[in-house]
């Protein structure tokens, strides 16, 4: 059971938008900086959503971040088949003093 | 360019002891804190250990604590994951990544007899 959670699964059509949500406590995303990774099928995850909304250089500008309270979300405009992979969201927790995971969400492009 | 190479990952039997090692290059490695993340397979990710920059503030996930141990050589530029009374549970592909950012292509741990 992760301390984030994340819808297991998402689906979209090519050029739709689609948003993963990721939901947690005051004591993570509440007080915390939320990071998003995409993980393609046997590599190591890549960081593409940096504190909240930051994208790192590379990263295409369809992807973006928000966070409300102790919520957060990614979302994924003109979709395209090369995004299908899972995606996960992450943060800093308080009161377990540790870094969190969501159980990550699995987007299938149609 | 930023790498992170980790090795030392293997089959160990129940009850053994694996070092991983994380070799650092194209950074100042000194400057950044560093995390140990694995991945069972088919699972997602969980968060095992961090790592201050000069390594006087360390963290562990309650599932490794008491069992492994983070370790750092800023001078050569290496991450270290010492790793005892390992258990089935334990099986995973081990990563190391810089901060919240770069991550490394990981090393798999087998945990069988």
């Amino acid at each position: 059971q992760s301390v984030l959670t994340q819808p297991p699964s998402a689906s979209g059509t090519p050029g739709q938008r689609v948003t993963i949500s990721c939901s947690g406590s005051s004591s993570n995303i509440g007080s915390n900086y939320v990071y998003w990774y995409q993980q393609l099928p046997g590599t190591a995850p890549k960081l593409l959503i940096s504190r909240n909304n930051q994208r790192p250089s590379g990263v295409p500008d369809r992807f973006s971040g928000s966070k409300s309270g102790t919520s957060a979300s990614l979302a994924i405009s003109g979709l395209r088949s090369e995004d299908e992979a899972d995606y996960y969201c992450a943060t800093w927790d308080d009161s377990l003093n540790g870094r969190v995971f969501g159980g990550g969400t699995k987007l299938t492009v149609l | 360019e930023v790498q992170l190479v980790e090795s030392g990952g293997g089959l160990v039997q129940p009850g053994g002891s694996l070092r991983l090692s994380c070799a650092a290059s194209g950074f100042t490695f000194s400057d950044y804190e560093m995390n140990w993340v694995r991945q069972a397979p088919g699972k997602g990710l969980e968060w095992v250990s961090y790592i201050s920059s000069g390594g006087s503030t360390i963290y562990y996930a309650d599932s490794v604590k008491g069992r492994f141990t983070i370790s750092r050589d800023n001078a050569k530029k290496s991450l270290y994951l010492q790793m005892n009374s390992l258990r089935a549970e334990d099986t995973a592909v081990y990563y190391c990544a810089r901060a919240w950012g770069y991550w490394g292509q990981g090393t798999l741990v087998t945990v069988s007899s």
